[in-house]
């Protein structure tokens, strides 16, 4: 049981657009939804988080909307640069002493030139 | 500040073998967790240890363990390696246990043949 899925699998935007990715969860006790971003040859790092007491969160070109009704959340990247090419996983989990973050299969973006 | 490093970074086993795979945490660290990457199966949790003590536990077999020494470094050992072992393992620290906000290493690439 995948418990956080991600879409769509793979993503392709030409330089300046908007890259939108999503991600649905089905535990409503997660109350911690983060975002890393991950750089071939590198771990993942954390790019943006969210809970789920704000709808929206925003850091620079990066923004997280969050609907809790719906329990999907998605990362939008403004201005899309060839620097932003990652492959993206979002993330969700219930924050506690033993809880664990459960990742969503991540996606791959590309951004042309 | 020193990031998360982990040792050895490439390593090739053969079936059967163990292997044993090194993570020093950012100082002062407590908490470390440890996941496996492979393609298909995106980021899969592995154990959390806090204060040399399993936090919690992923769905893997017993094959696989771990242990976390006093100054929070931790160590993971997989035994009698299957060829689907084959992975990136990644060590991941935080300030203390149950947060999402990990900072992870850059892995260690097992390649089991």
């Amino acid at each position: 049981q995948q418990q956080v899925k991600q879409s769509p699998q793979s993503l392709i935007v030409q330089k300046g657009g908007i890259s939108i990715i999503n991600c649905a969860y089905e535990n409503t006790a997660f109350d911690y939804f983060p975002w890393y971003q991950q750089f071939p040859g590198k771990g993942p790092a954390l790019l943006i988080a969210i809970r789920p007491d704000v709808s929206e969160k925003k850091e620079g070109r990066f923004t997280i909307s969050f609907n809790k009704s719906a329990k999907q959340f998605s990362l939008h990247i403004m201005d899309s640069q060839p620097g932003d090419s990652a492959t993206y996983f979002c993330a969700a989990m219930m924050t506690g002493a033993n809880s664990k973050l459960t990742f969503g299969k991540g996606i791959t973006l590309s951004v042309r030139p | 500040k020193a990031g998360v490093t982990q040792t050895p970074r490439y390593l090739i086993k053969t079936r059967g073998q163990q292997v044993t795979l090194s993570c020093s945490p950012i100082s002062g660290h407590r908490s470390v967790s440890w996941y496996q990457q492979t393609p298909g199966q995106g980021l899969q949790f592995l154990f959390e240890y806090f204060s040399e003590t399993q936090r919690n536990k992923g769905n893997f077999p017993g094959r696989f363990s771990g242990r976390q020494f006093s100054n929070s470094r931790s160590e993971m050992n997989v035994s009698t390696l299957e060829l689907g072992d084959s992975a990136l393992y990644l060590c991941a620290s935080s300030l203390s246990a149950g947060t999402g906000e990990l900072f992870f290493g850059e892995g260690s690439r097992l390649t089991v043949l």
